[in-house]
């Protein structure tokens, strides 16, 4: 079935440091790419999202572009700030109900 | 704008208890909804799907049930819980007909911990 793979944490970094967390996927179909971000505490936030090969999803400095030949949607960011710390998960829908398959998240942790 | 809610948004139960966790969009009409548990290591999984009032399906044969009284209330269920049933109860909706482009909105969620 569907799965989605990511880089496992806790990656640490100091600010203005360049991020990349990895995200890989199997899928049948075409399916769309998300990365939700999860701060302390508080639920899912849609980050940024790809709806086809080559699309570039970007928000907040962040951007990911939709590898097909890949199979990738890695997550970047040029320079990170400590308001950027909490877990990153990227997802795909193609689940049997067209719910998002989810990868197990990345912590991200930005120092001062 | 579309907006959702959860409540309660902590919750201590003892094993055995009952359990009744509420789910309402509002700014939308006809969502598809969704319930999914994070539990600690083990992340995102779905448990149930609504495309409509009482329209459920569900993803994972659990202790749990879920319902939809309304359109846009989804609510999810215990007659007895478990220690297993303690993680974080994420609430979504998406607008379509389902499947690949729908993007999902998730509410402020519900922490669960069963004692």
């Amino acid at each position: 079935g569907d799965s989605v793979t990511q880089m496992e944490g806790p990656v640490t970094l100091s600010e203005e440091a360049f991020l990349t967390i990895n995200c890989t996927y199997t899928a049948t179909g075409y399916p769309s790419l998300f990365w939700y971000v999860q701060y302390p505490g508080e639920g899912l936030q849609l980050l940024l999202k790809a709806t086809k090969a080559d699309d570039k999803g970007s928000n907040k400095g962040f951007e990911a572009t939709y590898r097909k030949e890949t199979t990738s949607f890695h997550l970047e960011k040029g320079s990170v700030q400590v308001s950027d710390s909490a877990v990153y998960f990227c997802a795909l829908t193609g689940g049997s109900q067209g719910n998002l398959i989810f990868g197990k998240g990345t912590k991200l942790s930005v120092k001062p | 704008s579309q907006t959702i809610h959860q409540w309660p948004a902590t919750l201590v139960q003892p094993v055995g208890s009952p359990l009744s966790l509420e789910c309402t969009v509002e700014g939308t009409s006809n969502p598809n909804l969704y319930w999914y548990r994070q539990a600690a290591g083990r992340g995102l999984q779905l448990l149930f799907y609504s495309v409509g009032i009482g329209q459920i399906s569900s993803e994972v044969p659990q202790n749990l049930s879920a319902s939809r009284p309304q359109d846009r209330q989804f609510i999810l269920s215990s007659k007895k819980l478990l220690l297993s049933d303690s993680g974080f109860y994420l609430c979504a909706w998406s607008v379509g007909v389902g499947g690949g482009t729908d993007t999902q909105y998730f509410g402020p969620g519900t922490r669960l911990t069963v004692l």
